[in-house]
């Protein structure tokens, strides 16, 4: 089966500062690979999506790389805004859609 | 604004009660999927239906019974719960229940007392 592996938090930066959240995946086939945040309060929403190795997925100034040979899919964003604040989640879809344990992320003005 | 539309938002019942959440998308997707999220922890999926039948049901206690009426509509039927079993409880939707990308509701806050 699939299991994802994301750096764990809290994350606590000031506004304007640069993010990175590094995930990494274990798979038997390739994998679909996805960012999700969950604002407080709400439902998880879809940031972004890469299928293949190489894609760049991308989302309000949000990017992440399929890397195959180091089996990542780190999350950045150089610039975060207090409206940023959430929890992130790394997930990967083989057969079956396997979560990261999370990382909650705090911007301050 | 999200499309998998839960109701209720909150919900409160005793041990003995019996209830069901609701859940609804009208994006024609043909996967629909019931998640448990205990507070600062992943989602953890119990059941999944695909083209309205069910197709995993992750070894959920039997206090839980979904139903799938149509392609539009999942329902999870509660009764004889325990307090552990209060959680939010998330609804999501894909395509086709492969690679595609799930769309969450925002969930039901279930407090069992």
């Amino acid at each position: 089966g699939n299991s994802v592996t994301q750096m764990e938090g809290p994350v606590t930066l000031s506004e304007e500062a640069f993010l990175t959240i590094n995930c990494t995946y274990t798979a038997t086939g390739y994998p679909s690979l996805f960012w999700y945040v969950q604002y407080p309060g709400e439902g998880l929403q879809l940031l972004l999506k890469a299928t293949k190795a190489d894609d760049k997925g991308s989302n309000k100034g949000f990017e992440a790389t399929y890397r195959k040979e180091t089996t990542s899919f780190h999350l950045e964003k150089g610039s975060v805004q207090v409206s940023d604040s959430a929890v992130y989640f790394c997930a990967s879809n083989d057969y079956k859609l396997s979560f990261g344990a999370g990382t909650t992320v705090t911007v301050r003005a | 604004d999200t499309e998998v539309t839960q109701t209720p938002k909150h919900l409160v019942m005793g041990m003995t009660n019996k209830k069901s959440l609701k859940c609804e998308q009208h994006m024609g997707h043909r996967a629909m999927y019931w998640y448990k999220q205990k507070a600062k922890k992943p989602p953890e999926l119990m059941f999944v239906y695909s083209y309205e039948k069910l197709s995993i049901n992750e070894s959920v206690p039997s206090r839980f019974s979904p139903e799938c009426p149509n392609s539009s509509l999942l329902n999870l039927h509660l009764h004889a719960l325990q307090p552990e079993d209060s959680a939010l409880y998330l609804c999501a939707s894909s395509q086709r229940g492969d690679n595609s990308p799930l769309h969450f509701g925002n969930g039901t806050r279930l407090t069992v007392t």
